[in-house]
């Protein structure tokens, strides 16, 4: 059973807001991911960390931008959300011991007006 | 350029039937191959997976296999239930990367 979390589940906010979404794992995971998802597509990788003060930008081009203090945790922050944000946002994180599953979080669904 | 590729966007099977979802990929440095299950508002959710090194893999109902040459890979639901209705999504990674890629989906309804 996974324990990755992610809050908010829903959020609909104006343009222009600054949000942060939120993923914690308790699983002790070194490798943590974010993944953007629109309905019928395939998820694209935005961000992805390998451990503690490790970030890398994904291959879909992301506003986004992420940190890394620690193990279990790895926000996502939007400065200035503007509808072409507007999506799911899911959250994933592996061991990477081996090729290994990725343990993936709720998701949070965003709607920016 | 889409590396993992599942052409069927949907799929009706009748309950009890077996289920195939396809799976084609291009890039020959993918070695790791998983498939996950998504329902609507929530996130995805691992079933089955295989290394390059095998043809075939299961797990109760599920099993997957792997056609290196032809780069395909399929998972066969058996037999199928209604519960088994939902979004899945094939996922390749290469060797030693930890990056994931992953295909557009294929929605499943199994008939009562």
């Amino acid at each position: 059973e996974a324990d990755i979390y992610q809050t908010p589940r829903y959020l609909v906010i104006g343009t222009g807001k600054k949000i942060t979404l939120e993923c914690s794992q308790t699983m002790g995971h070194d490798k943590m991911y974010w993944y953007q998802q629109d309905p019928g597509m395939e998820l694209h990788l935005i961000h992805y960390s390998y451990g503690v003060n490790s970030t890398e930008k994904g291959d879909l081009s992301s506003e986004s931008t992420v940190s890394r203090i620690r193990t279990e945790h790895f926000p996502l922050t939007l400065e200035s959300a503007r509808p072409s944000h507007t999506s799911q946002y899911l959250c994933a994180s592996t061991d990477g011991q081996s090729q290994e599953t990725q343990y993936f979080g709720p998701g949070t669904r965003l709607l920016v007006l | 350029d889409q590396q993992v590729k599942q052409n069927s966007p949907s799929l009706s099977v009748q309950e009890g039937r077996i289920s195939i979802l396809n799976c084609d990929y291009t890039n020959s440095m993918f070695d790791y191959f998983l498939w996950y299950k998504k329902y609507p508002a929530e996130g995805p959710t691992f079933l089955i997976s295989i290394s390059s090194i095998k043809d075939k893999n299961e797990d109760g109902r599920f099993t997957v296999f792997l056609n290196k040459s032809a780069k395909h890979l399929s998972l066969h639901i058996v037999p199928s239930q209604p519960g088994d209705s939902a979004v899945y999504f094939c996922a390749a990674t290469p060797s030693g990367t930890y990056k994931y890629i992953f295909g557009t989906g294929t929605r499943l309804k199994v008939l009562a």
